[in-house]
């Protein structure tokens, strides 16, 4: 079985510019989490997605949003970007809402230049 | 004071030794807690959970300690592929895992 699938792997992107990165869950899982980590720190919550509906939102600007398809598929749009938006995004894959553990996506390495 | 705290490290051991981590919360209304293990330049991955009861998993014991808010990691006979940075996560029974910043361990020979 697939694991988490992430796209792209790496990016480059000059400030101002808008990015997308995509997951894929696990097959059968209906919950999927966006974080951002950056060097030396924890995943930092940005959005959860179960059954389509957004179920919570972290502490970032609203320039950042996100979806989930009927697919479960996600996608975490970035706008306006920002030197410190460079990160590892990790899109995390979970059967349910709060009990399971996640299952984690090779994240996308993002560079803001 | 932060949701999640953890000794950054790192934790210098040689090979077959026992080492511990502890990670303390914030929010006693914390209901699920884990320890995942994260390589360097990794996604995290999920070692286990930790129940009230405490779990085992080979060489590696999850406690939990409601009254004192804390979980603990206990690595026994460290080999050198224990190496890497190991979150502790929570959540409160809501929509989000919180995660520390993690405990770096370097296991040598």
């Amino acid at each position: 079985d697939a694991g988490v699938t992430q796209s792209p792997t790496h990016l480059i992107k000059t400030r101002g510019q808008h990015v997308t990165l995509r997951c894929s869950p696990i097959s059968g899982h209906k919950s999927v989490s966006w974080y951002q980590q950056v060097l030396g720190q924890g995943p930092q919550f940005i959005f959860q997605y179960y059954e389509k509906e957004e179920r919570g939102r972290g502490n970032f600007p609203d320039r950042f949003s996100a979806r989930q398809f009927p697919n479960y598929s996600s996608e975490l749009n970035v706008n306006a970007l920002l030197l410190g938006d460079s990160a590892l995004y990790l899109c995390a894959s979970s059967l349910e809402l709060d009990r399971s553990g996640y299952t984690f996506g090779s994240g996308t390495r993002l560079t803001v230049v | 004071r932060k949701e999640v705290e953890q000794d950054p490290g790192p934790f210098n051991v040689p090979e077959g030794a026992t080492v511990a981590f502890n990670c303390t919360y914030s929010n006693s209304a914390s209901q699920s807690f884990f320890w995942y293990r994260q390589d360097c330049r990794k996604e995290p991955k999920l070692l286990m959970s930790v129940y009230s009861s405490g779990n085992e998993d080979g060489r590696f014991t999850a406690q939990l300690n409601r009254a004192s808010q804390y979980i603990s990691l206990l690595i026994r006979d460290s080999k050198l592929s224990d190496s890497a940075t190991y979150l502790c996560g929570l959540n409160t029974g809501g929509f989000k895992t919180i995660f520390g910043a993690g405990t770096r361990l370097f296991v040598k020979a």
